[in-house]
């Protein structure tokens, strides 16, 4: 069964480092998304991308947030210099069209020391 | 008023019981809802869709009413493998696209 796939499953950096956190979608799939959820919290979003720029995003998604499709297969979320406030688990999430089904990823944690 | 309501729980049943959970949601303009699951400490997984009529998959029923801007979600005879954070999702933008947005979720735990 196809699914998105999510590295590193574990980060730990320090405040002020830059993330890279990385994606692969489900391959027929057109539609991007990154998530977080800081522990105990709800799930939030950050924001979508289709036809290679952002559809739309979050207040949370600020300067410090970039996404990036590098080739026809990745799908990246950069965090330039990071907060205490940026642990959280982040989760890619992938679908056909812009309704239906989202697939999430396993996510990523990040632990911002 | 929050975009997506839940009654946080947790709600503790036995094994058999029935047990639901309600939602509500602000943007009347909604189209798209979804209930999800996600165990601790994983991704969300998608439970059910909700339409306007109302729909069962098994032991699940979602129901969804567009006046009261409410939604549930109802477990029939529940099973240990039950235990999980039920999450409301709804899309955020008018009609049926857009991004999801997630309630805080319910606990559900399912005792022998």
């Amino acid at each position: 069964e196809p699914e998105v796939t999510q590295t590193p499953s574990h980060q730990v950096t320090q405040m002020g480092q830059e993330v890279i956190l990385r994606c692969v979608p489900i391959s027929n799939h057109l539609y991007f998304y990154w998530y977080r959820q800081i522990l105990g919290q709800k799930v939030e979003f950050l924001v979508s991308f289709y036809n290679n720029e952002i559809s739309e995003k979050s207040e949370i998604f600020d300067d410090q947030f970039s996404v990036e499709r590098p080739d026809g297969s990745n799908f990246t979320l950069k965090i330039r210099s990071t907060k205490l406030e940026d642990s959280a688990m982040y989760f890619c999430a992938s679908r056909v069209e812009n309704t239906g089904e989202l697939f999430f990823g396993e996510g990523s944690r990040l632990t911002v020391l | 008023r929050k975009e997506v309501e839940q009654d946080p729980g947790p709600f503790n049943v036995p094994e058999g019981a029935t047990v639901a959970f309600n939602c509500t949601y602000s943007n009347s303009a909604s189209q798209s809802f979804f209930w999800y699951r996600q165990d601790c400490r994983k991704e969300p997984k998608l439970l059910m869709s909700v339409y306007s009529s109302g729909n069962e998959d098994g032991r699940f029923t979602a129901q969804l009413n567009r006046a009261s801007q409410y939604i549930s979600l109802l477990i029939r005879d529940s099973k240990l493998s039950d235990s999980a954070t039920y999450l409301c999702v709804v899309n955020g933008r008018g009609g049926s696209q857009g991004n999801l947005i997630f309630g805080k979720g319910t606990k559900l735990s399912v005792k022998p």
